[in-house]
């Protein structure tokens, strides 16, 4: 069966360091996309790709990069994890024919100490 | 002000109730809304999907968009310990990017 995974499901950090959290989809999705997810504020888009080399900003972006160099992947990094980057972070995939249908990950608790 | 409202709950009902899970938005140009459930530690799914207003059902979910008071509701009949779960709307904006309320929690009791 096709699925989308998230890798690690659990993380902890130091505030500084260099995080990639990674996500494999098989459904040959052509969209990609991370969010965040925190009290309070519901799920926010973080970066976004339509295809391979592909990669958009989103409403949350800052601190935050993404690459697409095939069609499965699309890793999330942070660059100098801060403590307001503890969140959980959702990895989804969906097809452009088929608008609103997100598939998501399990996700990534990340804790940034 | 959000782009998506949702009552935020918790709310908890007896097994056998009819749930009312209610969102409100703000622009009038969204076209596709959606209901997402969300079991704890796990990620959301899909669990229905309208275009533009009117109802939509699917067993015991039924979906409804009112366009003209821009508002977005799910009803759940019979409801059963398993629907405990957050429920999430969305509402699609562009080319695949949608925009999400808090949730609302639900707790169903035997």
């Amino acid at each position: 069966d096709a699925e989308i995974t998230q890798s690690p499901r659990h993380k902890i950090t130091e505030t500084g360091r260099q995080v990639t959290l990674a996500c494999h989809q098989t459904w040959n999705h052509n969209n990609m996309f991370w969010y965040r997810q925190d009290l309070g504020h519901g799920l926010r888009l973080i970066h976004y790709s339509y295809g391979v080399q592909d990669t958009n900003k989103g409403e949350v972006s800052d601190g935050y990069s993404v690459s697409r160099s095939n069609t499965e992947d699309l890793p999330l990094t942070l660059e100098s994890a801060a403590s307001s980057q503890t969140s959980v972070y959702f990895c989804a995939s969906s097809e452009t024919a088929a608008p609103g249908e997100l598939f998501f990950g399990e996700g990534s608790r990340l804790t940034v100490l | 002000q959000k782009e998506v409202e949702q009552d935020p709950g918790p709310l908890s009902v007896p097994e056998g109730a009819i749930v009312s899970l209610n969102c409100t938005y703000s622009n009038s140009a969204f076209q596709y809304f959606m209901w997402y459930r969300q079991y704890s530690r796990k990620g959301p799914e899909l669990l229905m999907y309208t275009y533009s207003s009117g109802n939509k059902e699917d067993g015991r979910f039924t979906a409804q968009v009112d366009k003209s008071s821009k508002y977005i509701s799910l009803f759940i009949r019979d409801s059963q310990p398993s629907d405990s779960a957050t429920y999430l709307c969305a509402t699609e904006y562009d080319a695949g990017k949608s925009t999400f309320g808090d949730g609302t929690t639900l707790t169903v009791k035997p």
